[in-house]
């Protein structure tokens, strides 16, 4: 069974609509992130959580907004959608965050297309 | 600003043969380095990690690091159809503990 669940796992939005990326996580973690996939570029590392707090932000733009009700649950709201944000947004998670941070645990991503 | 690049892009290896994939970074004082496997539609993997020049094994797996050269290097021993799948090297940096990724080698593994 899937530990962490990304909903939902395609979508499909027009320019200028608001989206919300859903992830919650059930290993028992207390970091969670959000990175980004597009075509031909590597992974970028986009927010960094731990115990609900927000620890690190390489989005330069404030139309990325990670929301976190519960230690175990990030969601990420998209406003403004631009097709370049067309992407595969996925959730990870970590036993901590830190020096010791360990191996990331990814969920399976939501691919987001917009037109 | 790190930058970690992966060699070769892709790779056709025969089924039971050694494959070997390649990653340089560009900051020797990095910390861990990290191997991730991805097959398509799926979230990256971790396979394997490495923080002390030298190298380590796992199972089927060997990864080689050289701090001086900045290089990190992961082998394949026995490679199997399933072992067909994008491979990423990640780099973890700075005070924030992210991890820098390459753009990842594509392997197949040809029966």
């Amino acid at each position: 069974d899937p530990k962490i669940i990304q909903k939902p796992k395609y979508l499909v939005a027009v320019t200028g609509s608001e989206k919300i990326l859903i992830c919650e996580q059930y290993l028992g973690h207390n970091a969670m992130y959000w990175y980004r996939q597009s075509a031909k570029k590597p992974l970028e590392f986009m927010f960094s959580y731990s115990y609900q707090k927000l620890m690190d932000n390489q989005t330069a733009s404030s139309r990325f907004q990670p929301q976190s009700s519960k230690k175990n649950h990030l969601d990420l709201q998209i406003t403004a959608l631009k097709p370049d944000d067309s992407a595969t947004y996925f959730c990870a998670s970590s036993q901590d965050w830190g020096p010791n941070t360990g191996q990331l645990y990814f969920g399976e991503g939501s691919k987001l297309t917009v037109l | 600003q790190e930058k970690v690049q992966q060699s070769p892009e892709s790779l056709i290896v025969p089924e039971g043969a050694m494959s070997s994939l390649n990653c340089t970074f560009s900051n020797s004082a990095s910390q861990s380095i990290w191997w991730y496997q991805q097959h398509p539609g799926k979230g990256p993997e971790a396979l394997i990690s490495i923080f002390s020049n030298g190298n380590k094994k796992e199972g089927r797996l060997t990864v080689y690091l050289n701090r001086a050269s900045l290089h990190v290097s992961l082998h394949i021993r026995d490679s199997q159809p399933s072992d067909s799948a994008v491979y990423l090297c990640a780099v973890s940096k700075g005070s924030n503990y992210q991890l820098i990724w390459g753009s990842g080698t594509k392997l197949i593994i040809k029966p």
